[in-house]
């Protein structure tokens, strides 16, 4: 596609269920991004894929959170056991940066996915 | 630690009149900059960067911004505002060579007809 798309839109779970979460970034983009958005709050980083580098996964909260990015294109998102705190919109981009000598290449966002932890 | 700083969480302005939206950086290393806006349901698009070379970028939607090395800010200005300018602009910083984006927290713009 043109973009990058992320489903579902809308997530309701309950408290301690596991939710996946999907990206799929703009073809060719080896760079790819979460971020969660809290209401009222910036952009926190959440995890970062690079090729077939290993990801940084320093700004995941917790080990209830998870990622994967299978074949270098399609990411899924992970949240085990969810609880109310994790009530946000969670945001996914791709860029087409290399790492070394790399220039700012901008990133590119998907619509995001609105979960609510009841 | 590389960070980004928006000091006003909301700017009120009035159509026509210019517009300021600050941002200050911190970071180890070479920056480049960026400006991002989120539009009520709608996701972050691009607005313009800072990578190295002239001073002043100028972007998308009329919006230009200028990197201040030795006060180590990119405010974002446009000369004459627009209602339909009303949203949320994040800044974000890049350090060379590094791929993670820090962002700021966000500052919503009012534009009053």
């Amino acid at each position: 596609g043109a973009g990058v798309s992320q489903s579902p839109s809308n997530k309701v779970t309950e408290k301690g269920k596991d939710v996946e979460l999907r990206c799929d970034p703009i073809s060719g983009h080896t760079a790819l991004y979460w971020y969660r958005q809290s209401l009222g709050q910036g952009l926190e980083f959440l995890i970062y894929f690079q090729g077939n580098s290993a990801p940084d996964k320093s700004g995941l909260p917790s080990d209830r959170f998870s990622a994967e990015r299978t074949g270098g294109s399609v990411s899924t998102l992970t949240i085990q056991r969810t609880q109310q705190e994790d009530s946000a919109v969670y945001l996914c981009a791709s860029s087409s940066s290399q790492l070394a000598g790399s220039r700012g290449d901008e990133q590119f966002f998907g619509p995001g996915t609105r979960l609510t932890v009841l | 630690a590389q960070s980004v700083a928006q000091p006003e969480d909301q700017v009120n302005v009035a159509e026509g009149n210019p517009l300021t939206v600050k941002c200050t950086y911190s970071v180890s290393g070479n920056p480049y900059l960026f400006w991002y806006v989120q539009y009520p349901n709608r996701g972050l698009q691009f607005l313009l960067k800072y990578i190295t070379g002239d001073n002043l970028v100028k972007g998308s939607y009329g919006f230009e911004a200028e990197f201040n090395k030795s006060q180590t800010s990119f405010h974002l200005k446009k000369p004459s505002a627009l209602v339909s300018d009303s949203a949320l602009y994040f800044c974000a910083v890049r350090v060379h060579n590094f791929n993670k984006f820090y962002f700021g927290s966000g500052t919503k713009l009012n534009v009053k007809p």
